[in-house]
């Protein structure tokens, strides 16, 4: 089993639908929980980062996690064409190091 | 402008070849990494260095190799034992362990 799921994709919505991206995790150590956006041949970009259960809302996205379920998820509203993209979850375990989901491929279709 | 830079953007490489990726940071960040990215697989951790002359293995470190002399900089080799090279190679930077990674724009290499 890997430490985090990532539903690959791809996923496509119309413009203007919310999307609902999602990961799971195994281990209850892992904290600081972060979302990055990766345009094709380009290198990741930080969208949300968080710490604690709950909501963080910026703008058209919003991060929520749930740390007793082991789940998170990145919700995007009014999704523009502009989002298309790949959506990397990501997330602390010991020593410093980053875990990334295997990321989910969204299109967004005028 | 600050940032990190990679080069190249696309190299090729005959089998049996070491091939050396640069990965330059003006952040004055002390914590540098090294990612390789295969389609569906997301980021999977190479090396990584916390501060000048010292570096870790990640998860898949064998067949490559890093140095750290200044803290600027942090090269990857590709050597001729790595088995699947070819892939999109991420350097990233922060400032320490728990903070935000920033991402250079990536080498993609081909083995030939």
């Amino acid at each position: 089993q890997k430490e985090v799921e990532q539903d690959p994709g791809p996923l496509s919505v119309p413009e203007g639908a919310i999307v609902s991206l999602n990961c799971t995790y195994s281990n209850s150590a892992f904290q600081y929980f972060m979302w990055y956006r990766q345009y094709s041949r380009k290198g990741p970009e930080l969208l949300m980062y968080t710490y604690s259960s709950g909501n963080k809302e910026d703008g058209r996205f919003t991060a929520q996690v749930d740390k007793s379920s082991k789940y998170i998820s990145l919700f995007i509203r009014d999704s523009q064409p502009s989002d298309s993209a790949t959506y990397l979850c990501a997330m602390y375990r010991g020593g410093g190091k980053l875990i990334f989901g295997q990321g989910t491929e969204l299109s967004v279709k005028p | 402008d600050g940032g990190i830079t990679q080069s190249p953007k696309y190299l090729f490489r005959k089998e049996g070849q070491n091939v050396t990726l640069s990965c330059e940071q003006n952040l004055n960040h002390d914590a540098m990494y090294w990612y390789r990215q295969d389609p569906g697989q997301g980021l999977r951790l190479i090396y990584y260095s916390q501060i000048v002359n010292d570096f870790q293995k990640g998860d898949i470190a064998e067949g490559y190799s890093v140095s750290r002399e200044k803290k600027e900089s942090f090269p990857l080799t590709v050597t001729s034992a790595q088995k699947n090279p070819t892939a999109f190679y991420l350097c990233a930077s922060s400032v320490d362990n728990y903070n935000e990674q920033f991402f250079g724009p990536g080498t993609r290499l081909t083995v030939l």
